[in-house]
């Protein structure tokens, strides 16, 4: 079955240093890809998205690169801050389905 | 611009019973969707409205059901509660038609706990 996955649960990282969440999916068919932040007793917040025509897509501090031949998303966040910290998700969507299909997290700790 | 809001914010209802949670869309928005979130894990859908109709719906049991009103606004049902729903219920909107999925705004969130 399809599921979104990613390969770490909690990556601590420096301030200052580049952080890379990972994410890989299995549904061949997914072409819409966002990624989520979601802080402590909040909900998630929209950080980027990227359509399968892509693999490159850049926002303010934060790059989404898709690989579809291997099924693979990843989010660099540049200059990672304190308030960066939180939980990252990535979730898929394939044309048609009306759910976005999440994967399980990873919990990003900013180190000072 | 108001974003998504959701009420109540926290709820405790023991097994067996019923609950009904609310959701205001962002201003704008024709579209609502529910998702669950346990503890630790990432949100799974549960059902979308559009047009006041449920146009979409994950694997959850008829116990789960909901309602859109005329002002978008929506309300999560949940029957004869099980110790498996306590979670985060999420509400999220969106503008679009049924066939997109577009950018989705988040409200808060009401955490449910059944004992």
């Amino acid at each position: 079955g399809e599921s979104v996955g990613l390969h770490l649960p909690t990556l601590s990282v420096q301030e200052g240093d580049n952080s890379i969440i990972n994410c890989a999916y299995s549904n061949s068919a997914s072409d819409y890809f966002i990624w989520y932040k979601q802080e402590s007793g909040k909900g998630p917040q929209f950080i980027i998205d990227i359509r399968s025509n892509m693999d490159k897509r850049q926002g303010q501090r934060v790059t989404v690169l898709l690989n579809k031949t291997v099924k693979h998303l990843s989010l660099q966040i540049a200059a990672t801050q304190p308030g960066d910290s939180a939980v990252y998700f990535c979730a898929e969507n394939t044309t048609g389905r009306r759910a976005l299909t999440f994967g399980s997290g990873t919990r990003l700790q900013v180190q000072p | 611009e108001t974003g998504v809001t959701q009420s109540p914010t926290h709820l405790i209802k023991t097994r067996g019973q019923q609950v009904t949670l609310r959701c205001s869309s962002q201003s704008g928005h024709n579209t609502v969707s529910w998702y669950q979130q346990a503890l630790g894990q990432g949100p799974q859908f549960i059902f979308q409205y559009y047009r006041e109709e449920e146009n979409g719906r994950g694997n959850f049991p008829p116990r789960f059901s909901g309602l859109q009103f005329p002002n978008y606004s929506s309300e999560l049902n949940v029957n004869a509660l099980e110790l498996d729903d306590s979670a985060l219920y999420l509400c999220a909107s969106r503008q679009g038609t049924s066939g997109n999925t577009g950018e989705l705004f988040f409200g808060e969130g009401s955490r449910l706990t059944v004992l």
